[in-house]
């Protein structure tokens, strides 16, 4: 099992640039969440998903979009990258119905904004 | 918006030694996780605890959750430099639906041979 594959692990962002941050699981979880990791600050949930074609907005939603196409792929997508955004990005999966099953994180993306 | 508050930020000990991290919020959690991050890895899941007053222990590492699910501490005893790393908690709080986990921002653990 791949568990939560992020793609890419490093990137380098021009202010006003746009990319897309992929995620992807292969454990048929309805759940799927992305973090965003800045230094002593802990992690802030931008979005969240729970389940296909279902999305919502976290702590932090502002500048960054999803989609929820598939179960297994939950994108996460920046418009006009800004210098706030440079961070370490983590998705993460889910699923509900047994107690003591936590959070699958992937390694994160960490990107920088310049 | 539901706030954890963990102590101490920073720990840095000898091999050998036992510490304790605490986890505190004001709002009752449905529950409550523990995880541990090391450089360039996304966390992974240590414990999961729901009942109030509950002990579980994983080897050398006791978690406990207050009796209230207001709290909850992670004791490590005899620790050695391979439990380097960052230790975060994590609440879910009572909801309507799904799960969103409230972390803390984390304590970063230093042991030294």
């Amino acid at each position: 099992n791949a568990g939560v594959t992020q793609t890419p692990k490093f990137r380098i962002l021009k202010i006003g640039q746009s990319m897309t941050l992929q995620c992807t699981q292969d454990m048929n979880h309805n759940y799927m969440y992305w973090y965003r990791q800045d230094p002593g600050m802990g992690l802030k949930l931008i979005y969240y998903s729970v389940g296909a074609g279902i999305t919502d907005k976290g702590e932090v939603p502002n500048g960054y979009n999803v989609s929820r196409s598939t179960t297994e792929d939950f994108p996460l997508r920046l418009e006009l990258a800004a210098p706030s955004q440079t961070s370490v990005y983590f998705c993460a999966s889910h699923t509900t119905g047994r107690l003591g099953y936590g959070y699958t994180f992937g390694s994160g993306t960490r990107l920088t904004v310049v | 918006t539901q706030l954890l508050e963990q102590s101490p930020q920073f720990l840095s000990i000898q091999e050998g030694e036992n510490l304790t991290v605490y986890c505190n919020s004001s709002s009752v959690f449905s529950s409550l996780q523990w995880y541990r991050q090391e450089p360039g890895e996304g966390p992974v899941l240590l414990v999961t605890v729901v009942t109030g007053g509950e002990v579980k222990k994983l080897k050398r590492l006791t978690f406990q959750f207050g009796d209230a699910r207001k709290d909850s501490s992670l004791h490590i005893t005899a620790a050695q430099p391979g439990d380097t790393g960052l230790y975060l908690c994590a609440g879910d709080f009572p909801r309507t639906s799904g799960s969103r986990l409230t972390f803390g921002e984390g304590t970063q653990l230093t042991v030294n041979p």
